[in-house]
């Protein structure tokens, strides 16, 4: 199994541009989460999705955040405009059901790196 | 805010075992304890969980006390590469998946 995919794994951006982080979750998970990951804040959940429905989206920090789920091997998570405070390391991540129940092992991807100067 | 309380950072000698403690004294009869760790630049990476029975698996043992506001993830022979930040996490089972990660424990393998 690839594991879960993100792209790009690097982006430098002006601030003021719209950018979009790409994610491929495992084959036949049906929970997707994103994650935000900076040295002040550490690791916060922005939204996550079961079986491409979102369930929660209170971590996404304002509207210039937007993320999309529109079928179940892609998602997306697009900052319109940018700001250089959106510099972070995102991670997508996918969890399991198993017998109708998920234990939440999260299997994260190796994250894309952003940089809005 | 993380229902959990860690200690900022450890070491260990290499080969020896490593005890990572966690504090949940709020911990709710519902709530299960849940490891992970993120080797630096890596995303971080399901390690073990348990709800009040001691557990093991291929990566490390997780020892849950009586009344459950305490936990201990041991790594019984730390190499090098178990150098890492581990996440000690409280939640429930079901029913949503809102898992706080809080600052974790900066563990050190030394050789």
């Amino acid at each position: 199994d690839a594991g879960v995919i993100q792209s790009p794994r690097h982006e430098v951006t002006e601030m003021g541009q719209e950018v979009t982080l790409r994610c491929k979750p495992i084959s036949g998970h049906d929970y997707l989460f994103w994650y935000r990951q900076t040295m002040m804040r550490g690791l916060e959940l922005l939204i996550y999705f079961n079986n491409n429905v979102p369930i929660d989206d209170s971590g996404m920090p304002e509207d210039r955040f937007s993320a999309k789920m529109p079928n179940a091997s892609f998602s997306t998570l697009k900052i319109q405009p940018s700001e250089p405070r959106d510099s972070a390391v995102y991670f997508c991540a996918s969890s399991p059901t198993s017998g109708g129940v998920s234990y939440n092992e999260q299997f994260f991807g190796p994250g894309t790196r952003l940089t809005v100067l | 805010d993380a229902k959990t309380t860690q200690p900022p950072s450890m070491d260990c000698a290499e080969g020896r075992a490593a005890n990572l403690p966690c504090n949940h004294s709020t911990i709710s009869g519902n709530e299960y304890v849940y490891w992970y760790r993120q080797i630096h630049s890596q995303g971080p990476q399901y390690i073990i969980h348990g709800l009040k029975n001691n557990e093991t698996n291929e990566m490390a043992s997780l020892i849950i006390t009586e009344d459950r506001k305490s936990s201990t993830l041991i790594l019984p022979h730390a190499t090098l590469r178990d150098t890492a930040v581990y996440y000690c996490i409280v939640r429930v089972l079901t029913g949503g998946f809102k898992t706080i990660f809080g600052a974790g424990t900066r563990l050190f393998v030394k050789a």
